[in-house]
């Protein structure tokens, strides 16, 4: 069976620091995709990122980025230097060769202060 | 380009009352998926479409909630008989093939049941 943690329910951080939203992932396929979404406050759920199996280089965008790690069978995701707009709800999802369904982890809410 | 969209909006119906929710993939899309996303919950699957077959229909929670997919095109969710706890928001996502694309999402139906 496929399942995603996040296991942090809610992050609040202030302004300017820097936030890692973690993601742990169950699979017993050997070829399966990550990826991460944002659902910010107006509810429109935006792609962020998406990770196959094979590639375990991490991966920098801007303010973020990315450590895909098989050993531990985690994706985390960090922010630096946050910033008000990124205050949303992140979700960590997987999708595998063992069914159709893409499974979504619980979210993680966060909170950035000015 | 057009992105994904969704219809109505927001629907509120009462307890009872049969409800078609409407959702446009982007076009040239394949693959269509339906979830449910009660307030302050994560995504859950509700039905996957391959062109206008459902190979996964796992996740529709009862005999009351359907899906049809007209070609590679429209997709409609109906639910019957409303009850209660049906209340969520209803997202549609469309990717370009299967589980390991990258889904893009729609903005939602609101329903409210009362």
């Amino acid at each position: 069976a496929q399942k995603v943690t996040q296991a942090q329910t809610e992050i609040s951080v202030v302004e300017k620091e820097d936030v890692t939203l973690d993601c742990v992932y169950e699979t017993r396929d050997t070829t399966y995709y990550l990826f991460w979404y944002k659902q910010p406050p107006s509810g429109e759920l935006v792609f962020l990122i998406r990770r196959n199996s094979f590639d375990e280089q991490n991966e920098i965008s801007g303010r973020y980025s990315w450590n895909f790690q098989k050993s531990t069978s985690s994706f985390n995701f960090t922010i630096t230097a946050s910033q008000v707009v990124d205050s949303a709800v992140y979700f960590c999802a997987l999708s595998g060769t063992g069914g159709f369904k893409t499974i979504f982890g619980a979210g993680t809410r966060l909170f950035v202060k000015a | 380009g057009a992105g994904v969209s969704q219809s109505p909006s927001n629907k509120v119906t009462e307890k009872g009352k049969d409800v078609e929710l409407r959702c446009d993939p982007i076009s040239g899309h394949t693959a269509l998926y339906w979830y449910r996303q009660r307030l302050g919950q994560g995504l859950e699957f509700l039905i996957y479409f391959q062109g206008n077959s459902a190979p996964d229909k796992s996740g529709l929670p009862s005999d009351r909630f359907s899906a049809e997919r007209t070609g590679e095109s429209v997709s409609t969710l109906t639910i019957q008989r409303t009850q209660q706890e049906d209340s969520a928001v209803y997202l549609c996502a469309s990717s370009s093939d299967g589980y390991q694309e990258t889904q893009y999402f729609g903005p939602g139906t609101r329903l409210l049941v009362l």
